[in-house]
């Protein structure tokens, strides 16, 4: 079965610091991988995907990921955060076959000191 | 262009009484998928449905949830007779073409509390 795993479930950075969030995934063949992040009180909001080709996927904001199938992972970066970037952040897995249901790992949530 | 919309943002209801949650995808899309996120959880997926059809309820409960997508208007989930248990926030999302790549759009949420 898929599954999604966010090991850190709460990650505090300085302003302007860099940051990493880590996701694996458990899946069979090539899955299709996202970062949502979520605003207290909202929906979620589209950070970046990746299905197939380069495994450097840039999204909006200013934030990337990287798909690694040796180790199952697709880690989210930033180089420099800003307080605006303090949200919860989660990281999904869906499939050709299962009809774009996606599988959410369970959040990592964003603070970011001044 | 709107996006996603979902009413009502905040539901309460008593132990017993039912619950209907709206949701209309963005325009063009035929597609809807509905999580529901527990406090402190991640997103977990009820059941995805297109007009008229349920796809996949692999995700709801047995007993007191349904879903509709209608021809016409927008898609509900029911739930009947609720619980303490019940009390979550219910996200509702639409995608075009119901493939697995696709990216799929959030609503804002319905935040349901059962006293």
């Amino acid at each position: 079965a898929q599954s999604v795993t966010q090991p850190d479930i709460h990650i505090t950075v300085s302003e302007g610091a860099s940051l990493e969030l880590r996701c694996n995934y458990s899946y069979g063949a090539t899955p299709y991988l996202f970062w949502y992040v979520q605003s207290p009180g909202q929906g979620l909001q589209l950070l970046l995907k990746y299905f197939s080709g380069d495994t450097l996927v840039q999204g909006i904001k200013g934030f990337e990921a990287e798909f690694k199938r040796s180790q199952s992972s697709f880690n989210l970066r930033k180089p420099s955060v800003h307080w605006s970037d303090a949200a919860e952040y989660f990281c999904a897995v869906g499939s050709y076959n299962q009809g774009g249901k996606l599988i959410f790992g369970q959040g990592t949530e964003l603070s970011v000191k001044p | 262009n709107a996006g996603v919309m979902q009413n009502p943002r905040h539901l309460v209801r008593r132990r017993g009484q039912e619950a209907r949650l709206r949701c209309s995808p963005m325009k063009g899309h035929s597609h809807v998928y509905w999580y529901r996120q527990l406090p402190e959880e991640g997103l977990k997926f009820m059941v995805y449905l297109q007009k008229e059809n349920i796809i996949d309820e692999s995700g709801m409960p047995k007993e007191r949830f349904s879903a509709e997508f209608p021809k016409e208007g927008p898609s509900i989930l029911r739930i009947q007779q609720v619980v303490r248990g019940d009390s979550a926030a219910y996200f509702c999302a639409s995608s075009p073409n119901g493939q697995g790549g696709d990216t799929q759009y959030f609503g804002p949420g319905t935040r349901l509390t059962v006293l």
